[in-house]
């Protein structure tokens, strides 16, 4: 069974620029989740989609969005680049079923540096 | 509002040693906790999680933890460090009732020497 995919593995972009960032989850897996983990902050819950709806949402500002496809797959966009949205950017998948004790299961993530 | 604390970004173990890696968490309802493994390069692995039935829970390993509502803790446990358990120990808490978003700590680098 293929685990979560992501791509790309690592990523260089300028402040100012967009970018945008791919995420597949295990087939079955309904529920999407995206984080930020910043250098020595752990990960920061960013988005949370499920059947194709945004669920929940962190304390990030409107420049982080992102969609689901029918497919479950996800995107992450980030708007208007600034230095301190280098960072490792994870998905993760599950079930969907809802449940809090839902296993996540995650991907290798994508290395974001902005210069 | 829930929050997790790893006491130590960083624990240096001797191979064979006992590792033990520190989480206090804090919740206002009974709360799921999670551990998670990184392995440089990786993404997350599930190592084991509490989910309100055996109080000592087993997981992949040979990590185990112990959820003591007392003490607000769900410390990590393996009797005999490996090499290969040096990676990057994350604990997480999701409040029953919540918003099925998990809170992690800042994580736990666990160093293994030879």
């Amino acid at each position: 069974e293929a685990g979560v995919t992501q791509s790309p593995t690592h990523l260089i972009k300028t402040r100012g620029q967009q970018v945008t960032l791919r995420c597949s989850p295990i087939s079955g897996h309904t529920s999407v989740y995206w984080y930020q983990q910043a250098l020595g902050l752990g990960l920061q819950f960013l988005l949370w989609y499920d059947e194709g709806e945004e669920r929940n949402r962190g304390n990030f500002p409107p420049r982080f969005s992102g969609r689901q496809f029918p497919n479950y797959s996800s995107e992450l966009n980030v708007n208007a680049l600034e230095l301190e949205d280098s960072a490792l950017y994870l998905c993760a998948s599950s079930p969907g079923t809802g449940r809090l004790t839902d296993t996540q299961y995650f991907g290798p993530g994508t290395r974001l540096t902005v210069l | 509002a829930q929050s997790v604390t790893q006491l130590g970004s960083h624990v240096s173990v001797s191979e064979g040693a006992l590792v033990l890696l520190r989480c206090n968490y804090s919740s206002s309802v009974p709360p799921y906790l999670f551990w998670y493994v990184q392995y440089p390069n990786q993404g997350l692995q599930l190592l084991l999680k509490y989910t309100s039935a055996a109080t000592l829970v087993k997981g992949i390993n040979g990590f185990e933890a112990e959820f003591k509502k007392s003490e607000t803790s769900f410390h990590l446990t393996k009797p005999s460090a490996h090499m290969s358990d040096a990676a990057e120990y994350f604990c997480a808490v999701s409040e029953s009732g919540g918003s099925y978003i998990p809170t992690f700590g800042r994580g736990t680098s666990l160093i293994v020497h030879p």
